[in-house]
């Protein structure tokens, strides 16, 4: 079974733009969240997303936004980027009412 | 609120050496723990986690881990360590009322020398 997919792998902008993120869940997983990992730090929650309903923000500002679609993938976007949104940003998975979380591999941003 | 603390940024064992990792937490109820690795450029591989009962929890790649409450720790053992075990490990915290919103340490770089 495949695990959690996430495209692009690495993505280089520069400050100002705009950014999308996506994630396939591991299939029969209805719940996606949403992680920043900046370099030298675990990972920050930035939000989950369960049957296309958000279930909980992390402390990130309103350029971060984030949807859920009917198959259950999520798309990350960020407005405005800037030099501190470079980080690896994970998407995990999981069963619902399960706090176990199954990770991707990320997707490298950097922005210049 | 939760938080996590891995006093240890790095740590060297010899190949075959034991291993403990340092985790403690804050968290007000009876927290959900969890211990993750993660391989260079790689996304994190859950190695155990402890919701409630046993203290003693066994994990994947022969990981072990105990929960002690008074002391508000979570250490993860390994009796032998492996080369292939050098990676970055990152201890957990969670609860029932915080979903899937797991707050991280800043993790513990692992180096194997032979």
């Amino acid at each position: 079974d495949a695990g959690v997919t996430q495209s692009p792998t690495h993505l280089i902008k520069t400050r100002g733009q705009h950014v999308t993120l996506r994630c396939s869940p591991i299939s029969g997983h209805k719940s996606v969240s949403w992680y920043q990992q900046v370099l030298g730090q675990g990972p920050q929650f930035i939000f989950q997303y369960y049957e296309k309903e958000e279930r909980g923000r992390g402390n990130f500002p309103d350029r971060f936004s984030a949807r859920q679609f009917p198959n259950y993938s999520s798309e990350l976007n960020v407005n405005a980027l800037l030099l501190g949104d470079s980080a690896l940003y994970l998407c995990a998975s999981s069963l619902p009412d399960d706090e176990k979380l199954f990770f991707g591999s990320g997707t490298q941003l950097s922005v210049l | 609120a939760q938080s996590v603390t891995q006093p240890d940024i790095h740590i060297t064992v010899s190949e075959g050496a034991s291993l403990e990792l340092r985790c403690n937490y804050s968290y007000g109820a009876t927290p959900y723990l969890f211990w993750y690795v993660q391989s260079p450029g790689q996304g994190l591989q859950l190695l155990l986690k402890y919701f409630s009962g046993d203290t003693l929890v066994q994990g994947i790649k022969g990981f072990e881990a105990e929960f002690k409450r008074s002391q508000s720790s979570f250490n993860l053992r390994k009796p032998s360590v492996h080369w292939s075990d050098a990676a970055e490990y990152f201890c957990a915290v969670g609860g029932m009322e915080y979903g899937n919103k797991l707050v991280f340490g800043a993790g513990t770089i692992l180096r194997v020398k032979s």
